[in-house]
């Protein structure tokens, strides 16, 4: 089956860190993605990792994936005022071409 | 290159009317989707075109829904007619050739309100 589970909101305190947590369903998964979506505005890519890491670290980002679980989560170190928008992760399966299946989005708040 | 550019960015329709919206993909990038997004389901994919040909249309909610690609640079959406529950914003994206990671860049989406 296809589904991508996150929870709705999140709120830290800027300097905190963030961890966005999200769920997929399909264990063919081959790419999983965070977007971040700001307002009025459409996605854009934050980083992927490959179903075969377990671990992918960018800047203040840090995306963890355990397979056994089905689970991915980001990590934003450092949290910002700017980095308050609402994070997509999202999944691409073996043999799916590119259709991503998105999730519901988390809604990080970031509190001064 | 600009990004991908949608046209309208908010459109406001009466029930019943033609809806037509219009997207300029990046210029080089052979494929393109069109994504749905409301607040009950989230992002849906409804089609996509490799190379100008629908690849997967299985994510049209209905008949009233269409969309073409008569060339590399240029693609509609059209919903005839419009319902109330077709309000949502509408996202295009492309992406260019290469292999199954590669990135898919948003427009910045059209705002239909139905009423």
């Amino acid at each position: 089956g296809e589904d991508v589970e996150q929870s709705l909101f999140l709120s830290v305190r800027e300097g905190d860190s963030s961890v966005i947590n999200c769920t997929y369903t399909d264990s063919s998964s081959t790419y999983l993605y965070w977007y971040k979506q700001e307002p009025g505005a459409g996605l854009q890519l934050l980083t992927y990792i490959f179903s075969n890491m377990d671990m992918k670290q960018d800047q203040r980002l840090t995306v963890l994936l355990n397979k056994k679980d089905k689970h991915l989560s980001l990590r934003i170190a450092d949290t910002q005022t700017g980095d308050s928008a609402i994070y997509f992760c999202a999944e691409v399966m073996k043999g799916s071409a590119r259709q991503l299946t998105f999730g519901s989005g988390t809604q990080l708040t970031v509190l001064p | 290159d600009a990004g991908v550019i949608q046209s309208p960015r908010h459109e406001v329709t009466e029930m019943g009317q033609e809806v037509t919206l219009r997207c300029k993909p990046i210029s080089g990038h052979d494929y393109l989707f069109w994504y749905r997004q409301t607040m009950m389901r989230g992002l849906e994919l409804l089609i996509y075109f490799n190379n100008n040909v629908p690849i997967d249309d299985s994510g049209m909610p209905e008949d009233r829904f269409s969309a073409k690609m008569p060339n590399a640079s240029f693609s509609t959406l059209k919903i005839q007619p419009s319902e109330p529950r077709d309000s949502a914003v509408y996202f295009c994206a492309s992406s260019p050739p290469g292999g199954l990671n590669t990135e898919a860049f948003f427009g910045q989406g059209t705002r239909l309100t139905v009423v």
